[in-house]
């Protein structure tokens, strides 16, 4: 059984650090993994989407990685900003699915707080 | 930019209610989802759609049904609203197996 795991759980840095959040998952049979973000109340923000076949992707300050062997992606915040305070979640899609089945499977998240 | 909207961003009902939360893509995506996000249980799928009129369960469907009658739209329906069903519900959208998936702003229910 797939499981994805956060750490750390919460995590308060200064402005301007530049900052990394781990995700890990136990079945490296995957079909991607996508980072979200979440303010308090609000839906999920897509950051960013890798697909199995990738190593990476950048998007302005943010850039994840992938390593399907390791079981590990990180997710790389560069200069952070006050305004990047929220909830960073990460999801795999696990490689087995057919078209009339559907699993993205969450980790439990990262908080984040980034103070002036 | 996919735009999924939800009908309201917060309901509050009543025990035994039916209640109908609404979710509308605007990008032609087949396949849409409802999930409810609980503290420390994150999210859970509830049902999901992969065309219109069909439908699979996630992994708690019970007590709750769902409704795609148009390719943009997908209804989450609470045939008797509980107590335990409070929660944030959030819809998502995405275009085939490999795309990516775009969620709705959540409906935050709370059932009295």
């Amino acid at each position: 059984k797939q499981e994805v795991t956060q750490i750390p759980a919460a995590l308060s840095v200064p402005e301007g650090e530049n900052l990394v959040l781990n995700c890990s998952f136990t079945d490296s049979a995957i079909y991607n993994l996508q980072w979200f973000r979440q303010d308090p109340g609000k839906g999920l923000t897509s950051l960013l989407l890798i697909q199995s076949s990738q190593r990476e992707q950048t998007s302005g300050r943010l850039n994840a990685s992938l390593d399907k062997s390791s079981g590990r992606s990180t997710l790389y915040i560069a200069a952070s900003q006050p305004g990047d305070s929220a909830t960073y979640l990460c999801a795999v899609s696990p490689l087995k699915v057919s078209y009339n089945t559907d699993k993205l499977i969450f980790g439990t998240g990262t908080r984040l707080q980034v103070f002036p | 930019d996919v735009k999924v909207t939800q009908s309201s961003r917060y309901l509050v009902k009543r025990t035994g209610e039916k209640v109908f939360l609404e979710c509308v893509q605007d990008m032609d995506h087949e396949n849409m989802f409802w999930y409810r996000q609980d503290p420390g249980l994150g999210l859970r799928l509830i049902y999901f759609s992969y065309d219109v009129k069909m439908k699979e369960k996630g992994d708690i469907p019970e007590g709750y049904s769902v409704s795609r009658e148009k390719k943009e739209r997908f209804s989450l329906i609470l045939e008797s609203a509980s107590t335990n069903q409070t929660s944030m519900y959030l819809c998502a959208s995405r275009p085939k197996l490999a795309g990516e998936r775009n969620f709705g702003p959540g409906t935050r229910l709370t059932v009295t």
